[in-house]
């Protein structure tokens, strides 16, 4: 049973334009959620973070927006770069474990 | 620079021969923790150890151990591979596990079992 599930494994954007990448979550007691940047032969990197108590947080051209009614939350990167293209990762936890769960990646692709 | 290193990169055994996977960090972290994770998967948390507690999630198979002989190093112990252990390990740290903090992670190590 899949707790944190990223629908679309890749994801095509071209450079400057914005790129969504979608989360969903189906455990209601997750109450902080992650967003991580894996590039190829490289850990995941911590990129943005994000409380239920808030339902927007923003990093630069990072934001993560949570919709905590859908259960579902999502990274915006605004303009997209090159240099974004890598595999990210959500990760929830909650529920009275600090444990992460994470969700299987979205490939980004952005095309000079 | 403070860092998660895991050494080897790349490792190949037997099926049926133990291996050991090793993971170092300059971070000074409380909780260690390892990740498996199989293609097109998500990371999958085996066990993590928060100062020399350990605890194993509760389906992680026997088959796989870990030692935390001081803050700095953790090893996981595959006591009996099999094809179906084939993955990517994945070492990461945190500060501590008692709130929310971020995990930092190492470049893991890819396993083939032959």
């Amino acid at each position: 049973d899949q707790q944190v599930k990223q629908n679309s494994p890749s994801l095509s954007v071209q450079e400057g334009r914005i790129s969504i990448l979608n989360c969903d979550y189906t455990n209601s007691m997750f109450d902080y959620f992650l967003w991580y940047k894996k590039y190829p032969a490289e850990g995941p990197t911590f990129l943005i973070s994000i409380s239920s108590i808030k339902d927007k947080n923003e990093d630069g051209r990072f934001t993560v927006f949570l919709n905590k009614s859908a259960k579902h939350l999502s990274l915006h990167i605004v303009p997209s770069q090159p240099g974004d293209s890598a595999v990210y990762f959500c990760a929830a936890s909650g529920g009275g474990t600090y444990k992460y769960i994470f969700g299987t990646g979205t490939r980004l692709k952005v095309l000079a | 620079d403070a860092m998660v290193i895991q050494n080897p990169r790349y490792q190949v055994t037997q099926f049926g021969k133990p291996v050991t996977l090793s993971c170092s960090q300059t971070l000074n972290h409380n909780v260690m923790y390892w990740y498996q994770q199989k293609s097109s998967q998500a990371p999958k948390l085996l066990f993590h150890y928060y100062d020399k507690d350990f605890n194993n999630e509760a389906d992680t198979p026997d088959n796989f151990q870990s030692r935390r002989p001081n803050t700095s190093f953790c090893f996981l112990d595959i006591r009996s591979p099999g094809l179906g252990d084939a993955a990517m390990y994945l070492c990461a740290t945190s500060r501590d596990i008692r709130e929310y903090n971020e995990q930092f992670f190492g470049p893991g190590t890819r396993l083939t079992v032959l």
